[in-house]
């Protein structure tokens, strides 16, 4: 079954917005969080990550909201340009005892100019 | 520093035939990932090598699929007797260390089509 459910499937947002990608999970045992961004062609690349010690990460317009409780965690976009425009996926791994990251089905966003 | 390399990039192979899927590791990475991603879909997981070592092999199909990470040279994804369902993106991972998924860089895949 899928682990990690991520939507929308796709976003449409000017230039300038901020697109919000949502995942959930059910395993409590997960406590590491990446969402990785993967253009036409290419392999995903790692883009922004958190644990659940914290409830929001953010590296430049990048920003990872993470809700413990409800096992939620979203990306926020700030500022969105054409440029990122790319597919999303979120992920989520255990540390200790398994070796493989779940990822979400991903999130096809077009950022129009 | 070279990023993970795979190749090749795109593999044609008609049903019955084998495809062979090379992935050559960042310099200094140990350890390998094989990862398939279907189209609309995530990807999932499918193998874990050290050198000389299969560690993790959940992912893989029970038959057809066999991977290695020899000593020398790049790890192979060994896939026997191709079928249409075989038809996949698949992409390697290499990390400097293993465990869950922290630092992990991919490579460009590679987009295998069985006609």
């Amino acid at each position: 079954q899928q682990q990690v459910k991520q939507s929308p499937q796709s976003l449409i947002v000017q230039k300038g917005g901020i697109p919000i990608i949502n995942c959930a999970y059910e395993n409590t045992a997960f406590d590491y969080f990446p969402w990785y961004q993967q253009f036409p062609g290419k392999g995903p690349a790692l883009l922004i990550a958190i644990r659940p010690d914290v409830s929001e990460k953010k590296e430049g317009r990048f920003t990872i909201s993470f809700n413990k409780s409800a096992k939620q965690f979203s990306l926020h976009i700030m500022d969105s340009q054409p440029g990122d425009s790319a597919t999303y996926f979120c992920a989520a791994s255990m540390q200790t005892g398994a070796n493989n990251l779940f990822f979400g089905t991903g999130t096809r966003l077009t950022v129009i100019p | 520093n070279a990023g993970v390399m795979q190749n090749p990039r795109h593999l044609v192979r008609r049903r019955g035939q084998e495809a062979r899927l090379r992935c050559s590791p960042m310099k200094g990475h140990s350890h390998v990932y094989w990862y398939r991603q279907l189209p609309e879909e995530g990807l999932k997981f499918m193998v874990y090598l050290q050198k000389e070592n299969i560690i993790d092999e959940s992912g893989m199909p029970k038959e057809r699929f066999s991977a290695e990470f020899p000593k020398e040279g790049p790890s192979i994804l060994r896939i026997q007797q191709v079928v249409r369902g075989d038809s996949a993106a698949y992409f390697c991972a290499s990390s400097p260390s293993g465990g869950g998924g922290e630092k992990l860089f991919f490579g460009s895949g590679t987009q295998l089509s069985v006609l």
